[in-house]
């Protein structure tokens, strides 16, 4: 079983779309992220979702909506596809957010790989 | 400004060799510092953290090391094998909310 798992894979789309990544995870931890990766392999922290409540929420287009219906699932929505968004999109988990550094250690998914035409 | 820094440039190193990666960082007081490893196409996975108060840790081949005065953690790989071709990240937790910052990482090619 995938610990965490994250579809697609792929994703090509226009300009102008709106498209969704689903993660889930089966790990039973509390926090979720999501984690953009772009070209130059910069990995950038997006949005931390700790039991369903958002903790943390990087400077990000508001076109970038996170959902967490629980805590097992953290969904990201993207509004108005821009040439920009294209990326790879890590969806990642860890069972706590704070504190403990043992805590914080992440599982990452494969990864999303947007491309924006 | 915050920065976390590690050698774009590939290493290149032969089979056998002990490889050597660094990680600078300014303008953080991690608590602790993280160590993955990704290969092409797939997410990172964890390999070592080690906290403020430790100066080194080790784990099968892989030592890692932290020094909080030059703001530095050294990654070594040692009797390198080609299976450990890949780009390391290192990270560091950002405050009290959990936030870990990533280095760009770099890339290791073994070359037997």
């Amino acid at each position: 079983d995938t610990a965490v798992s994250q579809t697609p894979k792929y994703l090509v789309t226009q300009m102008g779309n709106d498209k969704s990544i689903k993660c889930e995870q089966n790990l039973g931890h509390d926090t979720m992220y999501w984690y953009k990766q772009d070209s130059k392999k910069f990995l950038k922290i997006m949005f931390s979702y700790n039991n369903k409540e958002l903790i943390i929420n990087e400077t990000v287009p508001n076109r970038f909506s996170p959902k967490s219906p629980d805590k097992a699932h953290l969904n990201l929505h993207i509004n108005s596809l821009e040439l920009g968004d294209s990326a790879v999109y890590f969806c990642a988990s860890s069972p706590g957010s704070r504190g403990d550094s043992g805590a914080n250690v992440l599982t990452f998914g494969a990864g999303s790989r947007l491309t924006v035409l | 400004s915050q920065k976390i820094e590690q050698n774009s440039e590939a290493l290149n190193i032969q089979e056998g060799k002990t490889a050597t990666l660094t990680c600078n960082y300014t303008n953080y007081s991690p608590a602790y510092l993280q160590w993955y490893r990704q290969d092409p196409g797939r997410g990172p996975v964890f390999l070592l953290l080690i906290r403020e108060n430790e100066k080194e840790k080790r784990k099968e081949r892989l030592k890692v090391t932290f020094d909080t005065t030059l703001k530095q953690s050294l990654f070594h790989i040692t009797a390198s094998q080609p299976a450990d071709s890949a780009t390391y990240l290192c990270a560091l937790c950002s405050g009290n909310t959990g936030k870990l910052i990533f280095g760009q990482g770099t890339t290791l090619q073994v070359k037997p």
